[in-house]
Protein backbone atom coordinates (compact mmCIF):
# COMPACT_ATOMS: atom_id res chain seq x y z
CA UNK A 1 0.00 0.00 0.00
CA UNK A 2 1.69 3.65 -1.03
CA UNK A 3 1.16 5.89 1.40
CA UNK A 4 1.97 9.58 1.99
CA UNK A 5 2.42 11.43 5.17
CA UNK A 6 2.72 15.27 4.64
CA UNK A 7 4.19 17.81 7.74
CA UNK A 8 3.51 19.82 9.27
CA UNK A 9 -0.14 18.93 9.84
CA UNK A 10 -1.18 22.25 11.02
CA UNK A 11 0.46 25.59 10.57
CA UNK A 12 -0.28 29.38 11.48
CA UNK A 13 1.83 32.18 10.48
CA UNK A 14 1.77 35.77 10.03
CA UNK A 15 0.83 37.12 6.75
CA UNK A 16 4.02 37.83 4.73
CA UNK A 17 6.50 35.41 5.88
CA UNK A 18 7.05 31.87 4.14
CA UNK A 19 6.77 28.39 4.35
CA UNK A 20 7.12 25.15 3.22
CA UNK A 21 5.16 21.71 3.54
CA UNK A 22 6.50 18.38 2.80
CA UNK A 23 5.15 15.48 1.08
CA UNK A 24 6.73 11.80 1.87
CA UNK A 25 6.36 8.73 0.73
CA UNK A 26 8.60 5.35 0.45
CA UNK A 27 6.70 4.63 -2.96
CA UNK A 28 7.88 5.73 -6.48
CA UNK A 29 4.85 7.66 -8.12
CA UNK A 30 4.35 8.22 -11.71
CA UNK A 31 3.51 11.71 -11.24
CA UNK A 32 2.37 13.95 -7.99
CA UNK A 33 -0.29 16.47 -7.79
CA UNK A 34 -1.02 19.21 -4.87
CA UNK A 35 -4.47 20.30 -4.04
CA UNK A 36 -6.12 23.15 -1.94
CA UNK A 37 -9.42 22.38 -0.40
CA UNK A 38 -11.41 24.78 1.32
CA UNK A 39 -14.15 24.15 4.11
CA UNK A 40 -17.58 22.20 2.29
CA UNK A 41 -15.62 22.31 -0.91
CA UNK A 42 -13.93 19.71 -2.90
CA UNK A 43 -9.97 19.79 -3.46
CA UNK A 44 -8.82 21.75 -6.42
CA UNK A 45 -5.79 20.49 -8.65
CA UNK A 46 -2.76 23.55 -7.83
CA UNK A 47 -0.28 21.42 -10.07
CA UNK A 48 1.05 18.75 -11.22
CA UNK A 49 4.78 17.08 -10.92
CA UNK A 50 6.10 14.61 -13.06
CA UNK A 51 9.61 14.28 -13.46
CA UNK A 52 11.83 13.58 -10.85
CA UNK A 53 14.07 16.95 -10.07
CA UNK A 54 11.12 19.09 -11.67
CA UNK A 55 10.18 22.64 -10.22
CA UNK A 56 7.06 24.38 -11.15
CA UNK A 57 6.01 28.21 -9.73
CA UNK A 58 2.30 29.08 -10.03
CA UNK A 59 2.66 32.59 -8.42
CA UNK A 60 4.07 32.82 -4.79
CA UNK A 61 3.79 28.84 -4.76
CA UNK A 62 6.84 26.68 -5.88
CA UNK A 63 6.40 23.07 -5.92
CA UNK A 64 9.53 20.46 -6.05
CA UNK A 65 9.41 16.53 -7.13
CA UNK A 66 11.97 14.98 -5.69
CA UNK A 67 14.68 13.35 -7.67
CA UNK A 68 13.58 10.03 -7.05
CA UNK A 69 9.76 10.62 -6.97
CA UNK A 70 9.01 9.54 -4.13
CA UNK A 71 8.73 13.43 -2.11
CA UNK A 72 7.55 16.50 -2.94
CA UNK A 73 7.59 19.78 -1.25
CA UNK A 74 5.28 23.18 -1.49
CA UNK A 75 7.16 26.55 -1.03
CA UNK A 76 4.82 29.96 -0.74
CA UNK A 77 6.50 33.36 -0.62
CA UNK A 78 5.21 35.69 1.80
CA UNK A 79 1.90 34.07 2.45
CA UNK A 80 -1.34 35.76 2.20
CA UNK A 81 -4.53 35.00 3.81
CA UNK A 82 -6.37 34.21 0.84
CA UNK A 83 -3.22 30.94 1.28
CA UNK A 84 -5.74 30.18 4.19
CA UNK A 85 -6.34 25.72 3.09
CA UNK A 86 -6.06 22.41 3.24
CA UNK A 87 -3.53 21.61 1.40
CA UNK A 88 -2.92 17.79 -0.38
CA UNK A 89 -0.55 16.15 -1.99
CA UNK A 90 -1.72 13.22 -4.06
CA UNK A 91 0.34 10.36 -6.22
CA UNK A 92 -0.20 8.61 -9.28
CA UNK A 93 0.50 4.93 -9.41
CA UNK A 94 1.45 5.03 -12.67
CA UNK A 95 1.13 6.83 -15.64
CA UNK A 96 -2.18 6.84 -17.29
CA UNK A 97 -3.61 6.01 -13.56
CA UNK A 98 -5.33 8.01 -11.71
CA UNK A 99 -6.36 6.41 -8.72
CA UNK A 100 -4.77 9.14 -6.31
CA UNK A 101 -3.11 7.97 -2.75
CA UNK A 102 -3.79 11.39 -1.25
CA UNK A 103 -1.76 12.34 2.02
CA UNK A 104 -2.87 12.89 5.37
CA UNK A 105 -3.30 17.01 4.51
CA UNK A 106 -1.61 20.58 5.84
CA UNK A 107 -4.26 22.72 7.08
CA UNK A 108 -2.44 25.93 6.28
CA UNK A 109 -3.75 29.35 8.67
CA UNK A 110 -2.60 32.82 7.61
CA UNK A 111 -2.97 35.45 9.92
CA UNK A 112 -3.81 39.27 8.71
CA UNK B 1 -18.18 23.28 -18.21
CA UNK B 2 -20.19 23.04 -15.20
CA UNK B 3 -18.19 21.24 -13.18
CA UNK B 4 -19.09 18.30 -11.43
CA UNK B 5 -22.38 18.34 -9.58
CA UNK B 6 -23.04 16.04 -6.81
CA UNK B 7 -26.49 15.83 -4.86
CA UNK B 8 -27.01 15.74 -2.12
CA UNK B 9 -25.23 18.45 0.01
CA UNK B 10 -25.73 16.98 2.88
CA UNK B 11 -27.43 13.73 4.34
CA UNK B 12 -28.71 13.06 7.48
CA UNK B 13 -30.13 9.57 8.17
CA UNK B 14 -30.57 6.85 11.31
CA UNK B 15 -28.15 4.05 11.49
CA UNK B 16 -29.70 1.13 9.74
CA UNK B 17 -31.34 3.08 6.56
CA UNK B 18 -30.27 2.98 2.85
CA UNK B 19 -28.84 6.38 1.41
CA UNK B 20 -28.42 6.91 -2.20
CA UNK B 21 -26.04 10.01 -3.68
CA UNK B 22 -25.65 11.01 -7.18
CA UNK B 23 -22.51 12.54 -9.54
CA UNK B 24 -23.11 14.61 -12.78
CA UNK B 25 -19.21 14.27 -14.10
CA UNK B 26 -17.99 17.03 -16.33
CA UNK B 27 -20.27 15.88 -19.81
CA UNK B 28 -17.25 14.86 -21.77
CA UNK B 29 -15.18 12.78 -19.16
CA UNK B 30 -14.61 9.37 -19.58
CA UNK B 31 -13.87 8.69 -16.00
CA UNK B 32 -15.51 8.92 -12.62
CA UNK B 33 -14.30 8.19 -9.09
CA UNK B 34 -15.78 8.22 -6.09
CA UNK B 35 -13.46 9.00 -2.86
CA UNK B 36 -14.38 9.29 0.71
CA UNK B 37 -12.83 11.57 3.13
CA UNK B 38 -13.27 11.77 6.77
CA UNK B 39 -12.64 15.13 8.86
CA UNK B 40 -9.17 16.11 9.43
CA UNK B 41 -7.69 13.03 6.64
CA UNK B 42 -7.30 13.52 2.83
CA UNK B 43 -9.82 11.12 0.53
CA UNK B 44 -9.50 7.88 0.09
CA UNK B 45 -10.10 6.23 -2.97
CA UNK B 46 -12.89 3.67 -3.34
CA UNK B 47 -13.82 2.79 -7.07
CA UNK B 48 -13.95 3.93 -10.50
CA UNK B 49 -15.23 3.85 -13.62
CA UNK B 50 -14.39 4.19 -16.97
CA UNK B 51 -17.96 5.04 -19.52
CA UNK B 52 -19.86 2.87 -17.70
CA UNK B 53 -17.82 -0.21 -16.66
CA UNK B 54 -16.43 -0.16 -13.06
CA UNK B 55 -12.63 -1.17 -13.47
CA UNK B 56 -11.61 -0.88 -9.60
CA UNK B 57 -12.96 -1.15 -6.25
CA UNK B 58 -11.09 -0.49 -2.97
CA UNK B 59 -11.12 -3.34 -0.20
CA UNK B 60 -12.65 -0.09 1.81
CA UNK B 61 -15.61 -0.87 -0.64
CA UNK B 62 -18.10 -3.41 1.89
CA UNK B 63 -20.54 -5.19 0.32
CA UNK B 64 -23.24 -2.31 2.23
CA UNK B 65 -21.96 0.08 -0.53
CA UNK B 66 -22.22 -0.18 -4.64
CA UNK B 67 -22.00 2.18 -7.14
CA UNK B 68 -23.14 2.56 -10.65
CA UNK B 69 -22.61 4.51 -13.86
CA UNK B 70 -25.55 3.14 -15.67
CA UNK B 71 -25.15 5.16 -19.38
CA UNK B 72 -21.31 6.06 -18.42
CA UNK B 73 -23.02 9.61 -17.44
CA UNK B 74 -24.20 10.09 -14.26
CA UNK B 75 -22.93 7.61 -11.39
CA UNK B 76 -24.63 6.57 -7.91
CA UNK B 77 -23.30 5.36 -4.65
CA UNK B 78 -25.88 3.61 -2.23
CA UNK B 79 -24.87 2.70 1.11
CA UNK B 80 -27.19 0.03 2.78
CA UNK B 81 -27.82 -0.30 6.63
CA UNK B 82 -25.65 2.59 6.93
CA UNK B 83 -23.74 2.51 10.32
CA UNK B 84 -22.06 5.53 12.19
CA UNK B 85 -18.69 4.94 10.95
CA UNK B 86 -20.05 5.98 7.55
CA UNK B 87 -20.57 9.45 8.66
CA UNK B 88 -17.62 11.33 6.01
CA UNK B 89 -17.95 13.46 2.95
CA UNK B 90 -18.36 11.13 -0.49
CA UNK B 91 -16.21 12.90 -3.04
CA UNK B 92 -17.33 12.22 -6.64
CA UNK B 93 -14.53 13.54 -9.19
CA UNK B 94 -14.17 13.04 -13.10
CA UNK B 95 -11.15 13.48 -15.76
CA UNK B 96 -10.89 12.43 -19.29
CA UNK B 97 -8.85 9.75 -19.90
CA UNK B 98 -5.97 10.69 -22.87
CA UNK B 99 -2.50 10.00 -24.37
CA UNK B 100 -1.25 12.82 -21.18
CA UNK B 101 -1.72 14.02 -17.44
CA UNK B 102 -5.80 13.63 -16.76
CA UNK B 103 -5.99 16.01 -13.73
CA UNK B 104 -8.98 15.08 -11.70
CA UNK B 105 -12.17 17.41 -11.27
CA UNK B 106 -13.73 17.14 -7.90
CA UNK B 107 -17.30 17.83 -7.07
CA UNK B 108 -17.98 19.64 -3.92
CA UNK B 109 -19.26 16.24 -2.15
CA UNK B 110 -21.95 14.61 -0.25
CA UNK B 111 -21.61 15.39 3.63
CA UNK B 112 -23.26 11.82 5.15
CA UNK B 113 -24.12 12.37 8.86
CA UNK B 114 -25.32 8.86 10.31
CA UNK B 115 -26.77 9.29 13.69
Amino acid sequence: TQLLEQSPQFLSIQEGENLTVYCNSSSVFSSLQWYRQEPGEGPVLLVTVVTGGEVKKLKRLTFQFGDARKDSSLHITAAQPGDTGLYLCAGAPSFGNEKLTFGTGTRLTIIP
Amino acid sequence: DTGVSQNPRHKITKRGQNVTFRCDPISEHNRLYWYRQTLGQGPEFLTYFQNEAQLEKSRLLSDRFSAERPKGSFSTLEIQRTEQGDSAMYLCASSQKGTGYSPLHFGNGTRLTVT
